[in-house]
């Protein structure tokens, strides 16, 4: 099926420092969604975004709608060790009701 | 508490002995997926229904059954379980419409052996 390229893979960082991830597709997207998941758990909605260029906040995360429609990023400021887990991204065509996934971004922090 | 839940959480089995998974929403969501998944390949659908009585193949429906009989429940079926069956699985649902925001249960890591 149909994958989102996510990056990147893997990142590592200090407490503190500012994270940024996105997403791209080949096609044009009308929802996009982001999510957390921690070890051996579900993942965990974060962020939904509908129109493009819309950015929206939840806490220390950001995340923005790609005005192209391909795409979106998520960043998180003054991380803190709870951060850690795998961040996903998923997206919606239009008419589709099936959501994409992207490959994960496995966020690693350094105290 | 709105939420997916899943049971059981562990499993470990014998090849070809028949398991079900079971996956239950409180939310009154029409749509309910299945997904897999495994290191280096993502989540992976199974199957997915969009409302009772109608269900759909994903990307990865071989060696699976779904059945949905009520609008909560959505048990995964594992008629011949195979090694190549061992993951991760999470049950999710949403809306059918309107928002498109998906909530995943817990995960149910399931090993044959």
């Amino acid at each position: 099926g149909q994958q989102l390229n996510q990056s990147p893979q893997s990142m590592f960082i200090q407490e503190g420092e500012d994270v940024s991830m996105n997403c791209t597709s080949s096609s044009i997207f009308n929802t996009w969604l982001w999510y957390k998941q921690d070890p051996g758990e579900g993942p965990v909605l974060l962020i939904a975004l509908y129109k493009a260029g819309e950015l929206t906040s939840n806490g220390r995360l950001t995340a923005q709608f790609g005005i192209t429609r391909k795409d979106s990023f998520l960043n998180i400021s003054a991380s803190i060790p709870s951060d850690v887990g795998i961040y996903f991204c998923a997206g919606r065509s239009q008419g589709a009701q099936k959501l994409v996934f992207g490959q994960g971004t496995r966020l690693t922090i350094n105290p | 508490e709105a939420q997916v839940t899943q049971n059981p959480r562990y499993l470990i089995t014998v090849t070809g002995k028949k398991l079900t998974v079971t996956c239950s929403q409180n939310m009154n969501h029409e749509y309910m997926s299945w997904y897999r998944q495994d290191p280096g390949l993502g989540l992976r659908q199974i199957y997915y229904s969009m409302n009772v009585e109608v269900t759909d193949k994903g990307d990865v429906p071989e060696g699976y059954k779904v059945s949905r009989k009520e609008k909560r429940n959505f048990p995964l079926i594992l008629e011949s379980p195979s090694p190549n069956q061992t993951s991760l699985y999470f049950c999710a649902s949403r809306l059918a419409g309107g928002s498109y925001e998906q909530y995943f249960g817990p995960g149910t890591r399931l090993t044959v052996t």
